[in-house]
């Protein structure tokens, strides 16, 4: 079956360091990557997604690129803000019926002034 | 207002209660779905409705039940909740046939506490 593995967390950094957050899946066929992000109190919003092989989502300064011969899609940022401290979840949408996510553990990031 | 609200969010019981989580939704989704949220575990869904006459389990729907009243309204219910059951749950929706993007909209959460 589906599977989302990210590394586990809590990744602290001082503020204007830069973020990876390590995502690996496994699947068939070709899903879609979703990064969704949780912060304090609320419920998860997506962040960004990449629906084929070598596509690359970005927002708010956040990239992650699809990378089907590693299977990865690894999140990354060049500056990190202490607003971005919060968890932070990979996901795939597979084959299945209805597009099922299916998530990873969660990283917890905080970022320190 | 949030177009996911759900209620309450925040509850203690005891072991042996019954207990209702509502979700609401003003985003017109036909699909809407309940995750529950351990540390360490992600989400990990435990029913999802299609629409209102469709409701199916996820991985983990033991010792719950869900009733979608309509499409905008689907709960969740714990017929006797006991102490592992404590845990976020999340209600979530997305769009379906072409629309469906994979993406979910979440509401932000209850918070169950069984003693």
């Amino acid at each position: 079956g589906n599977s989302v593995t990210q590394m586990e967390g809590p990744v602290t950094l001082s503020e204007e360091a830069f973020l990876t957050i390590n995502c690996t899946y496994t699947a068939t066929g070709y899903p879609s990557l979703f990064w969704y992000v949780q912060y304090p109190g609320e419920g998860l919003q997506l962040l960004l997604k990449a629906t084929k092989a070598d596509d690359k989502g970005s927002n708010k300064g956040f990239e992650a690129t699809y990378r089907k011969e590693t299977t990865s899609f690894h999140l990354e940022k060049g500056s990190v803000q202490v607003s971005d401290s919060a968890v932070y979840f990979c996901a795939l949408s597979g084959n299945n019926a209805g597009n099922m996510l299916t998530f990873g553990g969660g990283t917890r990031l905080m970022v320190k002034p | 207002d949030a177009d996911v609200t759900q209620t309450p969010r925040n509850r203690i019981t005891k072991t042996g209660k019954r207990i209702m989580l509502e979700c609401s939704q003003t985003k017109g989704h036909d699909r809407m779905y309940w995750y529950r949220q351990d540390p360490g575990l992600g989400l990990r869904l435990i029913y999802y409705s299609f629409d209102v006459k469709d409701i199916n389990k996820g991985e983990i729907s033991d010792g719950y039940s869900v009733s979608r009243q309509a499409q905008a309204k689907f709960s969740l219910s714990l017929e006797s909740a006991i102490p592992n059951q404590t845990a976020l749950y999340f209600c979530a929706t997305s769009d379906s046939g072409l629309r469906n993007t994979g993406e979910l909209f979440f509401g932000e959460g209850s918070r169950l506490t069984v003693l």
